[in-house]
């Protein structure tokens, strides 16, 4: 069965421009996560969503960040203007209950120039 | 504010060389253990779950252990392709729902 789809799997962009990355989780599972990780910091977990409702966004790092789960199948994470600093490798996950084992996508790369 | 840490920070094994990886970690409540391995380019894998101290389990030649304040990861008769960062995660109920936190990782190279 399909895991975890995220797109683009890598993204270049100069400073300043608009970044969105995207995810399908798994089907049937209620709970979708988005990490950043970073060689100094790693893995961190910016947001997460119930049932479509965001739960806990108190790792966003600020208001350049958003992100969106419009349906069960499909969320965003959108950077506006993004920054150098942001460059990292953007993981989504997604489980079936609380508590439960998270499923990773192979995530997004993605550098600011 | 729970945390996790993770030793050694990199390990180098010869096949055939049995080790373990050591987790620590401090949380108030703790709802579950978690075990990942990641490989270069790819997403964390899910390994295990431990929820008690005393708790065990296996999986070909890992073999996933918890105590009140610890978990092991014994790789038994490890094969290159073990080769991979392992990292583990905490799960409290009390202050976070369904986050995470997880450790560094470890970076295990298994040298044929």
């Amino acid at each position: 069965d399909a895991g975890v789809i995220q797109s683009p799997r890598h993204e270049v962009t100069e400073m300043g421009q608009e970044v969105t990355l995207r995810c399908k989780p798994i089907s049937g599972h209620d709970y979708l996560f988005w990490y950043r990780q970073t060689m100094m910091r790693g893995l961190e977990l910016l947001i997460y969503f119930n049932n479509n409702v965001p739960i806990d966004d108190s790792g966003m790092p600020e208001d350049r960040f958003s992100a969106k789960m419009p349906n069960a199948s499909f969320s965003t994470l959108k950077i506006q203007p993004s920054e150098p600093r942001d460059s990292a490798v953007y993981f989504c996950a997604s489980s079936f209950i609380t508590g439960g084992d998270q499923h990773f996508g192979d995530g997004t790369r993605l550098s600011i120039l | 504010e729970d945390q996790v840490t993770q030793s050694p920070e990199a390990l180098r094994l010869q096949e055939g060389e049995s080790s373990s990886l050591n987790c620590s970690y401090t949380v108030s409540g703790l709802r579950g253990l978690f075990w990942y391995r990641q490989d270069p380019g790819k997403g964390p894998e899910f390994l295990f779950t431990l929820y008690s101290a005393g708790e065990e389990k296996e999986k070909e030649r890992l073999k996933a252990t918890l105590t009140k304040k610890e978990s092991f990861l014994h790789i038994t008769a490890p094969k290159p392709e073990d080769s991979a960062t392992y990292l583990c995660a905490v799960g409290n109920p009390e202050t976070s729902g369904s986050r995470l936190t997880f450790g560094e990782g470890t970076q295990l190279t298994v040298n044929p």
